[in-house]
């Protein structure tokens, strides 16, 4: 296990709806990243928080936003919600630094109906 | 912007077989270049990284993989498969924002 946990592991939601999923880092780690992995696709970066402000995002529409808290978990938001949002998100944590890994959490299941 | 690409989606191998995924990256500056990998069930994780120094990387479980500079290429190598191989190997870049890079994955399956 890489000490990275995210809640919840499945979650069904309606189209229209807003979602919460949220992400525990490893301990020590002050940079959290979010992805968006669609089936039979890779990892698609959402955005990055670094000491609780947004370091970095990537091509997603506004109606993504998130949060990092002094103990730097975090949350991922989603308004809206959209079939096509659909997806496992996940979260990895990192010490920051250019060779740093990323310890990744097991992903939330997201089912948007 | 940055991109990856894997060659295969899916690998289906014998074992003792030898093993070879390829990983392109379209960024021309310096790079670090990662090799995830995520078995059945478990949280994906790292098998090796470069960040400098020798090409040639040695990982975890035997797993070693080289870059080549010239090809933008970061391909993962492992001379004899195990059934426990079987996963699915991620390649990724991290680019100046220091934010990964994934490619799409590929599923390797390896048959006793």
């Amino acid at each position: 296990e890489t000490g990275v946990t995210q809640s919840p592991t499945h979650l069904i939601k309606t189209r229209g709806q807003q979602v919460t999923l949220r992400c525990s880092s490893q301990s020590g780690h002050n940079t959290v990243s979010w992805y968006q992995q669609a089936l039979g696709q890779g990892p698609q970066f959402i955005f990055q928080y670094y000491r609780e402000e947004e370091n970095g995002r990537g091509n997603f529409p506004p109606r993504f936003s998130g949060l990092q808290f002094p103990n730097y978990s975090s949350e991922l938001n989603v308004n809206a919600l959209e079939l096509d949002d659909s997806a496992l998100y996940l979260c990895a944590s990192s010490s920051g630094g250019a060779s740093s890994e990323a310890f990744f959490g097991q992903g939330t299941r997201l089912t948007v109906v | 912007a940055q991109s990856v690409s894997q060659h295969n989606h899916h690998v289906i191998l014998s074992e003792a077989a030898s093993l070879e995924l390829g990983c392109n990256y379209s960024y021309g500056g310096t790079v670090n270049l990662f090799w995830y990998v995520q078995y059945p069930g478990q949280h994906r994780q790292l098998l090796l990284k470069y960040f400098s120094g020798d090409p040639l990387v040695k990982g975890i479980k035997g797993f070693e993989a080289e870059f080549i500079k010239s090809k933008f290429s970061f391909n993962l190598r492992k001379p004899s498969v195990q059934w426990s191989d079987t996963a699915e190997y991620f390649c990724a870049v991290k680019d100046y924002g220091q934010n990964f890079v994934f490619g799409p994955g590929t599923r390797l399956s390896v048959l006793p």
